[in-house]
């Protein structure tokens, strides 16, 4: 069975970084891209950017582009999103998914929520 | 990029009505890469729709998706209570990927 377990709620203060984990199972996540969605608070879905595990290449948002860094670990079957600078825009709910170019998001993660406060 | 817009914002249907929301694009998409989401509250979004009016296991048949180039639609045929909840359209044209601003769907 597929799933992407994320890791939980994190609670960081402003100009501080966080890095979120999602680990696949049932599934190599070296056979597929990474995704990563933002969700702000009763607000839409924002693509941030993917990785392709198999080389380590990534696409982005231009708009994340200086705030997001998407990496994986192959050995854990992990993908990673690390975010810098945090503000109160980054205050959000952050989805994995998995699907290659072209393909719908088929599989997402639980969510993390990221509360940026001092 | 390619902006998705959704059309209207919210909308409130009674059981058994018929329903239409739309999902127009700034540049053409092929209609392999247009997709819907179900979003319920609290919960991660699911594939609901993909390529335009292929329904992704699951779904019951009262959904439909269709169009082509820069106008898509997803309808259901008559609307009961657990349809409540946010669909957002998504396309892939070439990086970035977008998702349209989401349509609420409320049961009265």
């Amino acid at each position: 069975e597929v799933q992407l377990q994320q890791s939980g709620a994190e609670l960081v203060k402003p100009g501080a970084s966080v890095k979120l984990s999602c680990t696949a199972s049932g599934f190599n996540i070296k056979d597929t891209y990474m995704h990563w969605v933002k969700q702000r608070p009763e607000q839409g879905l924002e693509w941030i950017g993917r990785i392709d595990p198999a080389n380590g290449n990534t696409k982005y948002d231009p708009k994340f582009q200086g705030k997001a860094t998407i990496t994986a670990d192959t050995s854990s079957n992990t993908a990673y999103l690390q975010l810098s600078s945090l503000t109160s825009e980054d205050t959000a709910v952050y989805y994995c998914a998995r699907a290659r170019d072209y393909a719908p998001f088929a599989y997402w993660g639980q969510g993390t929520l990221v509360t940026v406060s001092a | 990029e390619n902006v998705l817009t959704q059309s209207p914002a919210i909308m409130s249907a009674s059981p058994g009505e018929k329903v239409t929301m739309t999902c127009r694009a700034s540049s053409s998409v092929s209609s392999s890469y247009l997709h819907w989401y179900q979003q319920k509250s609290g919960a991660s979004p699911k594939l609901w729709i993909y390529s335009t009016s292929n329904l992704a296991s699951g779904v019951p048949a009262r959904f439909s998706g269709s169009g082509s180039g820069t106008s898509y639609s997803l309808t259901i045929s008559s609307v009961e209570a657990e349809d409540a909840a946010t669909y957002y359209c998504q396309q892939y044209s070439g990086y970035p990927y977008t998702f349209g601003g989401g349509t609420k769907l409320e049961i009265k």
